[in-house]
């Protein structure tokens, strides 16, 4: 089935750790994106990538990282930078302009 | 950039009744505006989508309509049912792959 990945689904980080969120899609998407979710705040652009080897900040990039290696694969670290990481934390692919984008069933990372 | 404005925040309808929620952009060059379903702990799925060269587009109880000079897009559930309660989100996005732009989101409760 095609579809796209996030991995895990629930994640735990003691303070001062780097964690790594998977994102793989099998749906030929160029673009993929990174959102972030807190409660009554909507979704939240972290970055995105239009194109392999290529990516730009959103709106909330501060502490957070990616790469872009491959079509299929858009990988985010939350480093320890990030002061306040605890959230749900939603990728996303879609074809190209005014398509829909699909998203992954996200993964929840908590402080601990 | 681009701001989308979601209203109301939270909605509350009898079985059987319409629902309707609404939003704002504020960039006219945007063409794409989707609607997103997500239900507890899942990643937002496509409900319904318009583009900017159509006024209202129609899938069994859902429609979305659009007005472009007000800058404004609404979606529209009749005989609502139990399982429609979910939070719901507005996006709009601009030519040339740029990223959706979400609203905050409206959770939405149907009582049976």
């Amino acid at each position: 089935d095609g579809g796209i990945t996030q991995s895990p689904k629930y994640l735990f980080r003691k303070e001062g750790q780097n964690v790594t969120l998977s994102c793989e899609q099998n749906l030929n998407h160029d673009a993929m994106y990174w959102y972030r979710q807190d409660p009554g705040q909507g979704l939240r652009l972290i970055y995105y990538s239009q194109i392999v080897n290529d990516f730009q900040k959103g709106d909330i990039a501060e502490g957070y990282s990616v790469s872009r290696e491959k079509k299929e694969s858009f990988p985010l670290t939350v480093t320890s930078a990030q002061k306040n990481p605890t959230a749900f934390y939603l990728c996303a692919s879609r074809i190209g302009d005014g398509t829909e984008a699909f998203f992954g069933q996200g993964t929840r990372l908590t402080v601990v | 950039g681009e701001n989308v404005e979601q209203h109301p925040s939270t909605l509350s309808v009898q079985e059987g009744d319409s629902a309707v929620i609404k939003c704002t952009y504020s960039d006219s060059a945007s063409n794409y505006f989707p609607w997103y379903k997500q239900e507890l702990g899942k990643g937002p799925q496509l409900i319904i989508d318009i583009r900017s060269n159509v006024g209202e587009k129609k899938d069994q109880r859902i429609a979305v309509t659009l007005n472009k000079t007000a800058k404004h897009f609404s979606l529209h559930i009749t005989e609502t049912q139990p399982e429609d309660s979910a939070v719901y989100f507005c996006a709009a996005s601009k030519p040339g792959n740029t990223p959706l732009v979400f609203g905050k989101g409206t959770r939405l409760s149907v009582i049976a």
